[in-house]
């Protein structure tokens, strides 16, 4: 049984490139939530989705950050035109359901570097 | 709004001694509380959680923490370290009946030295 998967492992990119990092869930898993983690920072919350439905996008910069979960296949977090700043570590977790009982299961994240 | 305090970034340790890390936290209403691992260039792992049942929450590799609600903290133990529990610690907080949003401390580090 499969964890949560991320990919790519590592990824590097030039300053206004667009940056796309995919996330499948576990399996049996239909909610899933994107975090950040910035050098020698705790992980922040961004957003939180369900199937084909953003439920909570509070912690999501206004500009340049997207996020969906398809019907079929995986999350994906898209930034746009990045900026060095956005060089961190993105978790991606998942969980059967949205309620407190329900534990998140954490992918091994994706290292942004922008150069 | 919730918060977690992870007082100590650093934290060393000899092995085969009590390792000790402190979580405080802040709260409105009545919160769950975990502890998670991180291994290097690794995702988080859940070492234990707090859901309002037992104050004293035993968790994998020997690790323990206590809820103490006047002293709004939930310190992680273990009472003999192992070479193998360096790693970095997060104290998170979420709120019951707010779904599944973490908010983490900004972590402790700790070293085990021989």
């Amino acid at each position: 049984n499969a964890g949560v998967m991320q990919n790519p492992r590592h990824l590097v990119r030039r300053r206004g490139q667009e940056a796309r990092l995919r996330c499948s869930p576990m399996k049996g898993h239909s909610h899933v939530y994107w975090y950040r983690q910035l050098p020698e920072e705790g992980l922040k919350f961004m957003v939180y989705l369900q199937k084909e439905n953003i439920i909570d996008e509070s912690g999501m910069p206004k500009e340049r950050f997207s996020a969906e979960f398809p019907k079929e296949g995986p999350s994906i977090l898209r930034i746009q035109q990045v900026v060095r700043g956005d060089s961190a570590a993105y978790f991606c977790a998942s969980s059967a359901a949205g309620g407190n009982n329900s534990p998140l299961h954490f992918g091994n994240g994706t290292r942004l570097t922008v150069t | 709004a919730q918060s977690v305090t992870q007082l100590g970034s650093h934290v060393s340790v000899s092995e085969g001694a009590l390792v000790l890390l402190r979580c405080n936290y802040s709260s409105s209403v009545p919160p769950y509380l975990f502890w998670y691992v991180q291994y290097p260039n690794q995702g988080l792992q859940l070492l234990l959680k707090y859901t309002s049942a037992a104050t004293l929450v035993k968790g994998i590799n020997g690790f323990e923490a206590e809820f103490k609600k006047s002293e709004t903290s939930f310190h992680l133990t273990k009472p003999s370290a192992h070479m193998s529990d360096a790693a970095e610690y997060f104290c998170a907080v979420m709120l019951t009946g707010g779904g599944n949003k973490l908010t983490f401390g900004t972590g402790t580090q700790l070293k085990v030295e021989l």
